[in-house]
């Protein structure tokens, strides 16, 4: 069964440090994706940056990065110089080639302190 | 470029009573699909599409019913309501419907039912 597994309920970081966000997921597929999203306080989910399981290197967007260990099954989020903005829920998620449907973790909420 | 729209934002219930929330895109997207969020959990899968006449069950269908009867609508139906319905909603869509496809999400409709 696929299962992703975010095992920070929360975290507070200082403004303009960097943060790494854990997931850990478990597949059978031999095709998936990985998926970041950042749900701020307004509510809306925002796609933030995407690792695929065949990408030789680790996926960049802007601050954001993904650092992918296929080995361990991991793909963390790690956002660089964090600002007050950042404040937000965090989810991973994942899709396989089996049956495409996006599985989550249950998410981090990440409060940045000035 | 609207994306995914909801409607509508907010909705309130009594027990037992009907309502179809909407959800339209205009990116052309084959796959749509209904999550709900409650507190401290992922999202969860409700119903999905990959294309119109073509739907299917995800992890927590009961109660709710879909259509897609065009490319661009997917109306999620909830049949009676109850307290247990009360949650965030969120449509979601891709293009195509594979593992490296991220979802675009509209901005969720919250749900009280009394």
């Amino acid at each position: 069964a696929q299962k992703i597994t975010q095992t920070q309920p929360g975290m507070f970081v200082q403004e303009k440090e960097a943060v790494t966000l854990d997931c850990t997921y478990d597949t059978s597929d031999q095709s998936y994706g990985l998926f970041w999203y950042k749900q701020p306080s307004s509510g809306e989910m925002i796609f933030l940056i995407y690792q695929g399981s065949y990408d030789e290197q680790n996926a960049t967007e802007g601050r954001y990065s993904l650092n992918f260990q296929k080995a361990r099954k991991s793909a963390n989020l790690v956002i660089s110089a964090s600002q007050l903005g950042d404040s937000a829920m965090y989810f991973c998620a994942m899709r396989g080639d089996s049956n495409y449907q996006l599985i989550w973790g249950a998410g981090t909420k990440l409060i940045i302190k000035p | 470029n609207a994306g995914v729209t909801q409607t509508p934002k907010f909705q309130v219930l009594k027990t037992g009573q009907s309502m179809t929330l909407q959800c339209a895109q205009d990116m052309n997207h084959e796959y749509m699909s209904w999550y709900r969020q409650d507190p401290g959990m992922g999202l969860r899968l409700i119903h999905y599409s990959v294309g119109a006449g073509i739907t299917d069950q995800g992890e927590v269908p009961n109660g709710y019913n879909v259509s897609r009867s065009t490319t661009e609508d997917f109306p999620l139906r909830l049949l009676s309501a109850a307290p247990s319905q009360t949650s965030v909603y969120f449509c979601a869509s891709s293009y195509p419907p594979e593992f490296n496809s991220p979802l675009h999400f509209g901005n969720g409709t919250r749900l009280t039912v009394t």
